[in-house]
C-alpha cells in the first residue's frame, strides 16, 4: 500500500532533550516536507526537500534540523525543544517537483514538550 | 510571501443543504490551487486541485474554480451529507517547492 509513514505517533518528552519524528514513504517520491499544525493558524511548512541532498527552509524552520540522505526518509530533528514546539505534526511527498503535484500526507505525530 | 485565507468557520449545515467555504490568495507567478480534507485523527487528503486559470477541480460532488481575476478558489457542493463532515483546507504550491495553507474550516453536516 502507498503510504507516508511516521513515527512515533504521539511523544510526550521534556525541555532540551533531543528527538526525532522518522518520516518515510514507499511511492519513490522525489519531494517531502515537514509541517506543523497548530489550532487557528492551519498547517505551516517546517522545511521541505526537492531531491536527496537538497532541503530548504519553509515559514517556520527555526528550532529544527532535517536531513534527506535517502530518497524514502525525510527525519524531522529536534534538537532542544521547547514547550511551544508542541503540536501535530505532518510530513508529506509528492512525486515531483511542479507545483501541480499534490502531497500526500502521513497520520501525524502528536508531540508534547513539557 | 504567499498567503491563503480562508474563511472563518467553523460552519453547521443541515443535510442537504448548499456549501460554499470561501478561499482567496496571493502569491507571485502562477500558483497551483489546491483542496484537501482531514477527517479526525487523520492526516490531510487531496479532494481536488486545479493548475491555471479558469480550471474547475472536481471530486466526490465538490467543485471549485480558479479565478485568476479575483484571485479565488471557493469550494462549493449542491448537497451535503453528515459523511462530509471534516476539516478543509485550502492551499497553494510554487515552482519553488512551497507551499501556503489556509488555517481550515470546520465543517459539521447535522442530520
Amino acid at each position: 500500500e502507498a503510504q507516508v509513514t511516521q513515527n512515533p505517533r504521539y511523544l510526550i518528552t521534556v525541555t532540551g532533550k533531543k528527538l526525532t519524528v522518522t518520516c518515510s514513504q514507499n511511492m519513490n517520491h522525489e519531494y517531502m516536507s515537514w509541517y506543523r499544525q497548530d489550532p487557528g493558524l492551519g498547517l505551516r511548512q517546517i522545511y521541505y526537500s526537492m531531491n536527496v541532498e537538497v532541503t530548504d527552509k519553509g515559514d517556520v524552520p527555526e528550532g529544527y534540523k532535517v536531513s534527506r540522505k535517502e530518497k524514502r526518509n525525510f527525519p524531522l530533528i529536534l534538537e532542544s525543544p521547547s514547550p511551544n514546539q508542541t503540536s501535530l505534526y505532518f510530513c508529506a511527498s509528492s512525486p515531483g517537483t511542479d507545483s501541480n503535484q499534490p502531497q500526500h500526507f502521513g497520520d501525524g505525530t502528536r508531540l508534547s514538550i513539557l | 510571501g504567499d498567503s491563503v485565507t480562508q474563511m472563518e468557520g467553523p460552519v453547521t449545515l443541515s443535510e442537504e443543504a448548499f456549501l460554499t467555504i470561501n478561499c482567496t490568495y496571493t502569491a507571485t507567478g502562477y500558483p497551483s490551487l489546491f483542496w484537501y480534507v482531514q477527517y479526525p485523527g487523520e492526516g490531510l487528503q487531496l479532494l481536488l486541485k486545479a493548475t491555471k486559470a479558469d480550471d474547475k477541480g472536481s471530486n466526490k460532488g465538490f467543485e471549485a474554480t480558479y479565478r485568476k481575476e479575483t484571485t479565488s478558489f471557493h469550494l462549493e457542493k449542491g448537497s451535503v451529507q453528515v459523511s462530509d463532515s471534516a476539516v478543509y483546507f485550502c492551499a497553494l504550491n510554487t515552482n519553488a517547492g512551497k507551499s501556503t495553507f489556509g488555517d481550515g474550516t470546520t465543517l459539521t453536516v447535522k442530520p
